[in-house]
């Protein structure tokens, strides 16, 4: 697609219950990144690939967090067992190569209620 | 640990004028450096990437410089306009077998008439 693209754009759930954002690279971008923004904050990094291999989680903030990108494209990020904390925008970027700009989406933009 | 700090955390200036916005970072090893503005609500978009070898690079009323045995980063901005009106945020890139995405706080910038 012409830029990256991010679904859903808004989602509301309630405590406890399992969400799942999905990311649309650019397409033929190698490396796929996941962060989190909460209000007014910088943004915070997940999660990062290059093509469908996981090159690092360090940033998941605990287990119920998971991502994964089998084909090497779409990228899916899991919240399971959601907590109000985790209420924040979810952007996914992604970059032609390692070293090439990233290109980021308008994010995904999560309420735990 | 590898950091990202930005300072100053927030800044309102008059229309006009110029202002400078600093990043220090303690990323090892380094790849690159990027400078990127987000509007409210929007997704970050990229100003300047660096490498190790460059000390300056300009970009319209943007002007990076990097200082890579002192780790720091500035970005100036000249002759303000409302539409500055952002945070700026370094990013800065660690190259290992993959590369890690660090993110700095942000800075946020308001130009006022």
């Amino acid at each position: 697609g012409a830029g990256v693209s991010q679904s859903p754009r808004y989602k509301v759930t309630k405590r406890g219950q399992d969400v799942a954002l999905r990311c649309d690279p650019i397409s033929g971008h190698v490396s796929l990144y996941w962060y989190r923004q909460a209000l007014g904050q910088g943004p915070e990094f997940l999660t990062y690939f290059n093509y469908e291999a996981q090159q690092d989680k360090s940033g998941l903030p605990n287990d119920r967090f998971s991502a994964e990108r089998p084909e090497g494209s779409i990228s899916t990020l899991t919240i399971q067992r959601t907590e109000q904390r985790d209420s924040a925008m979810y952007r996914c970027a992604s970059s032609r190569d390692n070293t090439g700009e990233l290109f980021f989406g308008e994010g995904s933009r999560l309420t735990v209620l | 640990k590898n950091q990202v700090e930005q300072s100053p955390q927030s800044l309102i200036i008059l229309e006009g004028k110029n202002c400078t916005l600093q990043c220090n970072y303690t990323v090892s090893p380094f790849s690159n450096l990027r400078w990127y503005k987000q509007d409210t609500g929007r997704g970050p978009v990229s100003l300047t990437i660096m490498t190790f070898s460059e000390n300056t690079k300009s970009n319209g009323r943007y002007t990076a410089t990097l200082d890579a045995d002192t780790k720091q980063s500035s970005l100036h901005i000249t002759a303000s306009q409302l539409s500055d009106s952002a945070s700026y945020i370094c990013v800065v890139i660690s190259q290992t077998s993959y590369d890690k995405v660090i993110f700095g706080p942000g800075t946020s910038l308001s130009v006022i008439p």
